[in-house]
């Protein structure tokens, strides 16, 4: 059972473009973390969003959790090849002990 | 300072074989992790401990042992190998008392079973 659906799975873009991937979930989290992976290395944490309807900025990206804390969605404006890897959002239920629960990923591949 | 560290990063063997990963994480938390990520790229959670203890034990074979000798180590011990058992593993670990849990992983180990 995936209970957190990322999309697109894939996407390819030009420079310059803005784009959004959304992560949703029919239950709620108390938190969620959205993670960056690059070839060959572990997830590395970009934000964590802990209240409903948190929106957190981090320089071209922005994070927001949804009112309810089913969902989230990351959007990046003007993209750079330097923002090429596989995006994570991963959600736990409970304490800081709890299951950490991953999406399938969006593959976000950035073209000069 | 790598902060999690994995060995080997790379592991060919065959089916049948009993292969081991370890992992060693030098940030003083209590709390490690195996997560297995599958050809798709999906990260799926296979063991927890803290502070030494299991904690979370996902529907794993019991092929699969780990073993956490102290808070810093957490190994795993895979017997008789499979196909399927070939994927990217990744350890991780955590700080339980720090509410946003982010986890640090370390930069896997990649393991066909041929």
């Amino acid at each position: 059972t995936q209970l957190l659906e990322q999309s697109p799975q894939f996407l390819s873009i030009q420079e310059g473009e803005n784009l959004t991937v959304y992560c949703n979930s029919s239950s709620v989290f108390s938190s969620l973390q959205w993670y960056r992976q690059e070839p060959g290395e572990g997830p590395v944490l970009l934000v964590t969003v802990v209240t409903g309807g948190e929106v957190k900025k981090l320089k071209r990206l922005t994070f927001q959790f949804g009112d309810a804390r089913k969902d989230s969605s990351l959007h990046i404006t003007a993209a750079q090849t330097g923002d090429t890897g596989l995006y994570l959002c991963a959600g736990r239920m409970g304490s800081t002990l709890g299951r950490l629960y991953f999406g399938r990923g969006t593959q976000l591949t950035v073209w000069p | 300072d790598t902060a999690v560290s994995q060995t080997p990063k790379y592991l060919v063997t065959q089916m049948g074989n009993d292969k081991s990963i370890k992992c060693e994480q030098n940030l003083g938390h209590d709390t490690m992790y195996w997560y297995k990520q599958d050809s798709k790229k999906f990260l799926k959670i296979m063991f927890s401990y803290n502070n030494k203890e299991l904690i979370i034990n996902e529907t794993v074979p019991n092929r699969f042992s780990p073993k956490s000798p102290d808070k810093a180590h957490l190994n795993l011990h895979i017997n008789s190998l499979e196909l399927g058992d070939s994927a990217v593993y990744f350890c991780a670990s955590s700080q339980a008392q720090i509410a946003v849990g982010e986890l640090f992983f370390g930069e896997g180990s990649r393991l066909t079973v041929l």
